[in-house]
């Protein structure tokens, strides 16, 4: 595709509920980010993919998010046992090199 | 603890008028930087890299690097109602925990009528 796509672009789950947010990213990047951003708040990061190599995932705010990459492509952040405090726009973002390009984010809405 | 800090603003300028927007980052070793422009209620939209010492233009935008100083800044000229956004700075951190690339809170800038 053309540039970076998420789905779904909005999420609305019961609190408790597990969630998984879809990135697909600009082919031939090989680095891909995940940000969180709360209303009027900056990007916070929370893991990064980079070809083969180990994933980092010191941004993740607890061990009820994870994130997989498979064949270095498609990549899905998983939230289990969604809270309210995890509402926000979920941004993906892919990079050939230092430029990075984002999708238009996941609104995830926990109720 | 690696930053990039930036104005929260806002930031508020004349149509016509030029806008400037600051970044100053902790890590000496980086070595890429970014502009981006965020819309309200959209994402982030890369506008400007800069990656030497210097100013680097592409049309009413200038983005101007000071290694030494740890500064990089975006000068908007003749500003418009539609350059209304919230301008964040990043900057490429290798070895950093942060996946390579680092973001300030952003400045909102206003441009009025």
């Amino acid at each position: 595709g053309a540039g970076v796509s998420q789905s779904p672009s909005n999420k609305v789950t019961e609190k408790g509920k597990d969630v998984e947010l879809r990135c697909d990213p600009i082919s031939g990047h090989t680095a891909l980010y995940w940000y969180r951003q709360s209303l009027g708040q900056g990007l916070e990061f929370l893991i990064y993919f980079q070809g083969n190599s180990a994933p980092d995932k010191s941004g993740l705010p607890s061990d009820r998010f994870s994130a997989e990459r498979t064949g270095g492509s498609v990549s899905t952040l998983t939230i289990q046992r969604t809270q309210q405090e995890d509402s926000a726009v979920y941004l993906c973002a892919s990079s050939s090199g230092f430029e990075a390009f984002f999708g238009q984010g996941t609104r995830l809405t926990v109720v | 603890q690696k930053e990039v800090e930036q104005n929260s603003g806002p930031l508020s300028v004349p149509e016509g008028a030029i806008a400037s927007l600051n970044c100053t980052y902790s890590d000496r070793v980086s070595q890429s930087f970014f502009w981006y422009r965020q819309y309200s209620g959209k994402s982030p939209e890369l506008i400007m890299s800069i990656y030497s010492n210097g100013d680097k233009e592409d049309g009413r935008f200038t983005a101007q690097l000071n290694k030494a100083s740890q500064y990089v800044s975006l000068l908007i000229r003749d500003s418009q109602p539609s350059d209304s956004a919230t301008y964040l700075c990043a900057v490429a951190d290798y070895g950093g925990s942060q996946g390579n690339l680092i973001f300030g809170k952003g400045t909102k800038l206003s441009v009025k009528p």
